[in-house]
């Protein structure tokens, strides 16, 4: 089965700007979670998505952050204004249930 | 807030040697423990996991034991091989939705 992708690979944008990151679950997975890994430390966890509905975005950071699941498939993230501290590896995951995650690639987001 | 411990944060072995990872988590109502293994430049992959009913698990190499009355696990790698070296995350999850992770260990295996 194809695994969970995400676009782009890697990002640069200025401070200030919009970027969106999109990742595509692999098919039938009700759960899909994004998570960020800033400089080297551990990965956090942002939000968990079951179906299109939010099961738990108590780790967003903060309303810079956007997270959309329309019709339970695939999920954007949207980050508007990026700032610098936005910085690091934003990794996608989903799972049919409570079995262990996929991940992603992850998308390499440089804030300048 | 919960949290994950994760020890130690660089590991260096020798080839054909052990290699422990310690984790100790603090929600004990966690109940599911994935590790996770991430080569450079690659995604991380699910290794090995347990649940919170298992005191133990293997799967040839790779060991995970379990002490819920500690709150702690560990990973167990023996005969390390070149190729082990990565970066391990362990994870702690509720149900498979509250999940924190380990800061990683980055284990070097030398030839």
């Amino acid at each position: 089965e194809a695994g969970v992708t995400q676009f782009p690979s890697h990002s640069v944008i200025e401070k200030g700007q919009t970027v969106t990151l999109r990742c595509d679950p692999i098919s039938g997975h009700d759960n899909l979670y994004w998570y960020r890994r800033v400089m080297g430390k551990e990965i956090k966890f942002l939000l968990h998505f079951v179906k299109e509905s939010k099961q738990d975005e108590s780790g967003m950071p903060n309303n810079r952050f956007l997270a959309e699941r329309t019709g339970g498939t695939y999920s954007t993230l949207k980050v508007q204004p990026a700032e610098l501290e936005d910085s690091g590896v934003y990794f996608c995951a989903s799972s049919r249930g409570e079995t262990g995650w996929f991940f992603g690639s992850g998308t390499r987001l440089t804030v300048v | 807030g919960e949290n994950v411990e994760q020890h130690p944060s660089t590991l260096s072995v020798q080839e054909g040697d052990s290699a422990v990872i310690k984790c100790t988590y603090s929600d004990s109502a966690s109940n599911y423990f994935p590790w996770y293994k991430q080569e450079l430049g690659k995604r991380p992959q699910l290794i090995i996991d347990i649940r919170s009913n298992v005191g133990e698990k293997k799967d040839q190499r790779i060991a995970v034991t379990l002490n819920k009355t500690a709150k702690h696990f560990s990973l167990h790698i023996t005969e390390t091989q070149p190729e082990d070296s990565a970066v391990y995350f362990c994870a702690a999850s509720n149900q498979g939705f509250k999940t924190i992770f380990g800061a990683g260990t980055r284990l070097f295996v030398k030839a």
